[in-house]
């Protein structure tokens, strides 16, 4: 079963504004991860965030985690039309930090 | 850094046949993993191999479902006689140099496997 939850499941956005993406999970983790994928194609990964930190940024990717919630964000700032995608979450449990936990993802469209 | 290969890229077969497909990894990463994806769907775990070993299985992997990574290296996926709910993504990754932890699994293209 699926761990994490994304939300929105949908997102279309204008070329240049910022995308929030959310994600919220059920059990304690090792890390969250957030990956990329193109239609048709693998998962690329974004970014790593450790149980033990807040924020992280990466270009123009802003990565926030709060585990008291159980919920991380995703900020994709001044989007363009190739970060067109659907974009997940993936979680890495305390006990079993090898095996990733996946929601069903986002679905971003960046109208040009 | 060669990425991560899978192949066939595509496979259409009938109901009750047999499949493979192969993965090679990374070549210094010591995991690899094995998910399968429906249509809007996330990637569901199926099996991990450290080096040559099979260390986990999920229970959606039936006895139909076998996976294989000899001598550590490329690793084989084979789903025997075949039905329509087979049809999905299978995606192949890998992570894993030694000595490091919290590391980022790198995904194949995956195989688009079809049941007519």
């Amino acid at each position: 079963s699926q761990q994490g939850e994304e939300d929105p499941q949908a997102l279309s956005i204008q070329e240049g504004e910022n995308a929030t993406m959310n994600c919220s999970y059920k059990t304690s983790i090792n890390n969250l991860q957030w990956y990329r994928q193109n239609s048709g194609r693998g998962l690329v990964h974004l970014i790593l965030i450790r149980s033990n930190e807040r924020e992280k940024h990466s270009g123009r990717l802003r990565v926030t985690l709060d585990t008291s919630k159980k919920s991380s964000s995703l900020l994709i700032t001044a989007s363009r039309a190739a970060d067109t995608a659907s974009y997940f979450c993936a979680t890495a449990r305390m006990d079993s930090n090898y095996q990733l936990i996946w929601g069903a993802g986002t679905k971003l469209i960046i109208k040009p | 850094d060669t990425g991560v290969s899978q192949n066939p890229r595509h496979k259409i077969t009938k109901r009750g046949q047999n499949v493979t497909f192969r993965c090679d990894p990374i070549s210094e990463h010591n995991r690899l993993y094995w998910y399968r994806q429906t249509l809007g769907q996330g990637p569901e775990f199926l099996t991990y191999f450290q080096n040559e070993a099979q260390l986990e299985k999920s229970r959606l992997l039936s006895d139909r479902f076998s996976a294989e990574r000899p001598k550590g290296s490329f690793s084989t996926l084979e789903i025997q006689r075949t039905e329509q709910g087979d049809s999905a993504m299978y995606l192949c990754a890998s992570s894993g140099s030694p000595g490091q932890s919290n590391q980022p699994q790198h995904f194949g293209d995956g195989t688009r496997l079809s049941i007519l």
